[in-house]
């Protein structure tokens, strides 16, 4: 069985700082490691997605994050915040083999952006 | 863009309805998924369907039921609803069969359902 654990279920930083968001995921085969964004009152977006080969993936708005898997992290980064980057922020695993798109979210981490 | 589309925005019902909250996916994805959403819990998955007429329950599935006749349309049914139902509900779709592609999932905007 999978899981996901997001450190911090709420997060909070100046604009123009760093955006940290951690994730830690269990999972018994390799992995499919996504990170969702929900703004409020809507659905949740696709932000950026591991799959294979090249570990630092770069998604929209300026995000990254690198899977690491010694220590079986996705941590989602942004070197400057932005205030329109406040929102809902969810990590989700999947199997690589047979799960037919069934994703595992995180808690969910809320990410607020002060002036 | 692949668009998924969630009939009901925020719905109010009793204690003991019968409650269906409609999906339709216009992209021909086969696989779709009903999540709900509660705050500090994340989505949990309560059904998903890879093809018309299957479905395969999620992690949570206890009082709900799902339907779907058409491959663009996924209905998830409360038969009786309760108060502890009362939640986010997502709608969500991806590309057919295995691998990378079927793990990328677009959703609906949300059915907020309360139960009173």
């Amino acid at each position: 069985a999978q899981s996901v654990t997001q450190l911090g279920s709420h997060v909070s930083v100046s604009e123009g700082a760093l955006v940290l968001l951690r994730c830690n995921y269990s999972s018994s085969v390799p992995p499919y490691l996504f990170w969702y964004v929900q703004y409020p009152n809507q659905g949740l977006q696709l932000l950026l997605k591991y799959t294979t080969g090249a570990t630092l993936v770069k998604g929209i708005n300026g995000f990254e994050a690198e899977f690491k898997k010694s220590e079986t992290s996705f941590h989602l980064t942004k070197p400057s915040a932005h205030m329109s980057d406040a929102a809902e922020y969810f990590c989700a695993v999947s199997d690589s083999g047979t799960s037919y798109g069934k994703l595992t979210f995180g808690q969910g981490t809320i990410l607020t952006v002060h002036p | 863009d692949v668009k998924v589309t969630q009939s009901s925005r925020y719905l109010v019902k009793r204690t003991g309805e019968k409650v269906f909250l409609e999906c339709v996916q216009d992209m021909d994805h086969e696989n779709m998924f009903w999540y709900r959403q509660d705050p500090g819990l994340g989505l949990r998955l309560i059904y998903f369907s890879y093809d018309v007429k299957m479905k395969e329950k999620g992690d949570i599935p206890e009082g709900y039921s799902v339907s779907r006749e058409k491959k663009e349309r996924f209905s998830l049914i409360l038969e009786s609803a309760s108060t502890n139902q009362t939640s986010m509900y997502l709608c969500a779709s991806s590309l057919p069969g295995l691998g990378s592609g079927a793990n990328v999932l677009t959703f609906g905007a949300g059915s907020r359902l309360t139960v009173l």
